[in-house]
Formats: structure tokens, sequence, C-alpha cells
């Protein structure tokens, strides 16, 4: 298994335009998680996904921001009428559900988004 | 609301020296702790994380932490620092119920000089 991947690595749009970011974790994992990481933080919680079903938002995710896993596999993370303020780094991470809270979460080489 | 807080946002030792990064939680009730490590272009990587069986655990390349629940930190040490341990290190807090979702501590990044 070559871990959880990422697609694009780097993302450049112009304000206002949607984007739609890629992951595909680990195969055997259930569990998918997205998190925003700005220049200078750590990475923030943003939603998460066991199977298909989204299990829990944050407050931090606007109704510009939609996340699917339609088939319980690889997920995708769309940013309608982007922001500059949105310019971050998108993370995915995978863990298998189970193990509770101590499910090893691993992460991918994240989505590197500016938007000018 | 349930914080870390990780003091210095950098952190300079010298090759072979002790290196020691430090976190702070803040809860009423026992979280999960880790600490990951960030690569330059790279995804966070697990170090090792506090699983309430023992206080001091030990992870990988060399880090261990130890959880005080009185002084609420669990803090990262390594007794001789590498050239290769320059990255970011980031410590995370789990509450437990079903989610799981981490809530990390704005990172330090460790400096190491020949």
């Amino acid at each position: 298994d070559t871990g959880v991947s990422q697609d694009p690595r780097h993302k450049i749009t112009k304000r206002g335009q949607n984007v739609t970011f890629r992951c595909d974790p680990i195969s055997e994992h259930n569990r998918l998680y997205w998190y925003r990481q700005t220049l200078g933080q750590g990475p923030e919680f943003l939603t998460y996904f066991q199977n298909e079903a989204q299990l829990e938002k944050s407050r931090l995710l606007s109704d510009r921001f939609s996340a699917e896993r339609p088939k319980g596999s690889f997920s995708t993370l769309e940013i309608q009428r982007t922001e500059q303020g949105d310019s971050a780094m998108y993370l995915c991470a995978s863990s298998q559900a189970g193990q509770g809270a101590l499910g090893e979460q691993f992460f991918g080489p994240g989505t590197r988004l500016t938007v000018l | 609301a349930q914080s870390v807080t990780q003091l210095g946002s950098h952190v300079s030792v010298s090759e072979g020296a002790l290196v020691l990064l430090r976190c702070n939680y803040s809860s009423s009730v026992p979280p999960y702790l880790f600490w990951y490590v960030q690569y330059p272009n790279q995804g966070l990587q697990l170090l090792l994380k506090y699983t309430s069986a023992a206080t001091l655990v030990k992870g990988i390349n060399g880090f261990e932490a130890e959880f005080k629940k009185s002084e609420t930190s669990f803090h990262l040490t390594k007794p001789s620092a590498h050239m290769s341990d320059a990255a970011e290190y980031f410590c995370a807090v789990s509450y437990g119920g079903s989610q799981g979702n981490l809530i990390f501590g704005k990172g330090t990044k460790l400096s190491v000089k020949p």
C-alpha cells in the first residue's frame, strides 16, 4: 500500500472560482478526515467520514465547502466561490475505526491552495 | 474549549544536544495525546502516542514523551539531536468518543546546528 494520496498537490486559482480536491485513503481504512493548515498554524479539523457517512463537520466548514465520499473509498472536497482566506494546505488523513481515538491517523502530503 | 499549547514556535539545538519540545493541554478529562512530525513537502508522520498504559512513551527515531497529569503536559524529548531531526513537530490531543478527530498545537520548528 502506498499510503494516503492527494491530488492535486498544488492548485492556484482566482478568487470566485470553484476548486475540487481528491483524497485516496489507505484501502482498508474506513475513516477519512479533512484538515486545513494555514501558515504558522497546526492543522484544524474540518470534517470526517466513516465509510460514506459524513459524521461530523467543524464550524470552520462554511456553506461554500462540501465534502463527499460516495462509495466509502476516495473523498472529494469542493470549495465554491473561493476567497483569499481559503488559501491553505488541505490535508487528508485516514484511519481504521474500531481502534477508537487511538487509531492512528495516516496523513497524505496535502494539497496547497493559493487563491489570487 | 479543549486546546493544545506548544511553547516556542522555533527551537534551535546543536547536533548531539538534548531536544526538548514542550506541549501542554487543557482538559477536564484525560485526553489521548500524540506527537507528529512534518518534514518539508511531506505529510504528518506519527512519532508516538499516549495510550494511558504507561506515562513514559517511546516513539520512533529515539524520541520519547512523558505524560504528567498534574502538569497537564506531554513534552517531547530526545537525548541527542541529529541533523535529520530538523522538521516541524506538532502535539495533538483527541478526547475519545466516536470521532477521534485531532486538535493540534501550532507546531514547533526544530533546527539542528552542526
